[in-house]
């Protein structure tokens, strides 16, 4: 079975720009959970789609947003980019039952912005 | 709310030492789900093993094994007669379904350095 996969895998952006970023899950999995990853601040939950609806958001502000097509896939947006947001951007799959299913993680995505 | 303390933050052996990392968890809720993720320098973190609230049986598979105690709050994972391909970052992370929230909540990481 593949394993999740995400696109680019590495992204290099000025302060200002947008970017989206996609993740596709393991065949059958219907959540997907996106985290950042930063040496200062560590793994933390940005959000979480299931079933096309965003089903638990973390506290970062309303520059990062996703969405989840009906095929599970999802992409996440980060508009106005700030120097800040360079990071590993990973996201996770499972089968959805909430707070139980193992997550399963992608290679990620790494971000810097100049 | 949910946390993990890592209080180790890196450690280093030789090759065929045996390694146990620290873990100790806090949460209000009584079911919940434990976790231990590997990441190697290419970052991918890896889903190594996962122990469920209610059952505090330890086991060993191949190197590794763990050791869950809810008296304690810890969850700690060693390796045994560890290999140079064990270096790499390793989380541990919390998980509940109360609050219908399905977040991982991860330590700090510590970094493992088996040298040859």
């Amino acid at each position: 079975k593949a394993g999740v996969t995400q696109t680019p895998r590495y992204l290099i952006k000025t302060r200002g720009q947008q970017v989206t970023l996609s993740c596709s899950p393991i065949s059958g999995h219907r959540s997907v959970s996106w985290y950042q990853q930063t040496p200062g601040q560590g793994l933390q939950f940005l959000f979480e789609y299931f079933s096309e609806t965003q089903r638990n958001k973390g506290n970062f502000p309303g520059r990062f947003s996703g969405r989840q097509f009906s095929n599970s896939r999802s992409e996440m947006n980060v508009s106005t980019l700030e120097l800040g947001d360079s990071a590993l951007y990973l996201c996770a799959s499972s089968g959805g039952l909430v707070g139980t299913d193992t997550q399963y993680f992608g290679p990620g995505t790494r971000l810097t912005v100049l | 709310a949910q946390k993990v303390t890592q209080a180790q933050t890196e450690i280093s052996v030789v090759e065929k030492e045996d390694v146990t990392l620290d873990c100790v968890y806090e949460t209000r809720d009584t079911t919940y789900y434990l976790f231990w993720y590997k990441q190697p320098p290419s970052g991918e973190l890896v889903f190594l093993i996962r122990r469920n609230s209610f059952d505090e049986q330890n086991e060993i598979s191949g190197r590794y094994s763990w050791n869950f105690q809810k008296s304690t709050s810890s969850f700690n994972f060693t390796i045994t007669a560890s290999q140079v391909v064990d270096s790499a970052v390793y989380f541990c992370a919390l998980s509940s379904p109360g609050g219908a929230n399905s977040k991982l909540t991860f330590g700090k990481g510590i970094t493992l350095s088996v040298r040859p």
